[in-house]
């Protein structure tokens, strides 16, 4: 596609349940960031993924998130047990490589936890 | 501390007026991106900087490599540039600003 394309682009779900969170990035990017964004707060980083190399998964709050990125391409965000404080905009950006090119974002995800 | 500092956090002009946003970060970097993001809606790419100037219309920005400090002038402000501005450094990963709040009055 010609953007990042990030599905669904709302979610409510009830506290306990698991979600998965869909990001299918610029064709050719290698670069691939998740962020989160609760009401009114900044970008909090969440996973990075730069082609082939292990993934920084230092920003992921507990062991309750985890991501992947299957053929270095769609990368799917899933939520365990999801939890009242999981509600935010969960954000997804490509860019060429780690070092190189414009950041381009989804529209994001809207995840409500009821 | 943070690793990316902007100021102001909130700002409030007049159309017209000349606007500038500051960004500080303490961490090596390959680039400097600044960002816009409108109420309810996505996130924007305006600059990417490694060094010196670029201009895009009304908007200019800088950055001084040494003093680790970037800016986002907007020239005669108008109110559809009231968003948030987000200032965002790539090194090892990327580290993003709090971001400012800028609203342009008619």
């Amino acid at each position: 596609g010609a953007g990042v394309s990030q599905s669904p682009s709302n979610k409510v779900t009830e506290k306990g349940k698991d979600v998965e969170l869909r990001c299918d990035p610029i064709s050719g990017h290698t670069a691939l960031y998740w962020y989160r964004q609760s009401l009114g707060q900044g970008l909090e980083f969440l996973i990075y993924f730069q082609g082939n190399s292990a993934p920084d998964k230092s920003g992921l709050p507990s062991d309750r998130f985890s991501a992947e990125r299957t053929g270095g391409s769609v990368s799917t965000l899933t939520i365990q047990r999801t939890q009242q404080e999981d509600s935010a905009v969960y954000l997804c950006a490509s860019r060429v490589d780690r070092g190189r090119g414009e950041l381009f974002f989804g529209e994001g995800s809207r995840l409500t936890v009821l | 501390k943070n690793e990316v500092e902007q100021s102001p956090q909130n700002l409030t002009a007049q159309e017209g007026e000349f606007i500038t946003i500051n960004c500080s970060y303490s961490v090596g970097i390959s680039a400097l991106h600044w960002l816009q993001q409108h109420p309810g809606g996505g996130i924007v790419s305006l600059f990417m900087l490694s060094s010196g100037k670029k201009k895009h219309g009304r908007l200019i920005a800088t950055i001084n490599i040494q003093e680790k400090h970037s800016s986002l002038h907007i020239t005669a402000s108008h109110p559809r540039d009231s968003a948030v501005y987000i200032c965002a450094v790539s090194g090892s990963r990327l580290t993003f600003g709090e971001g400012t709040q800028l609203t342009v009055n008619p």
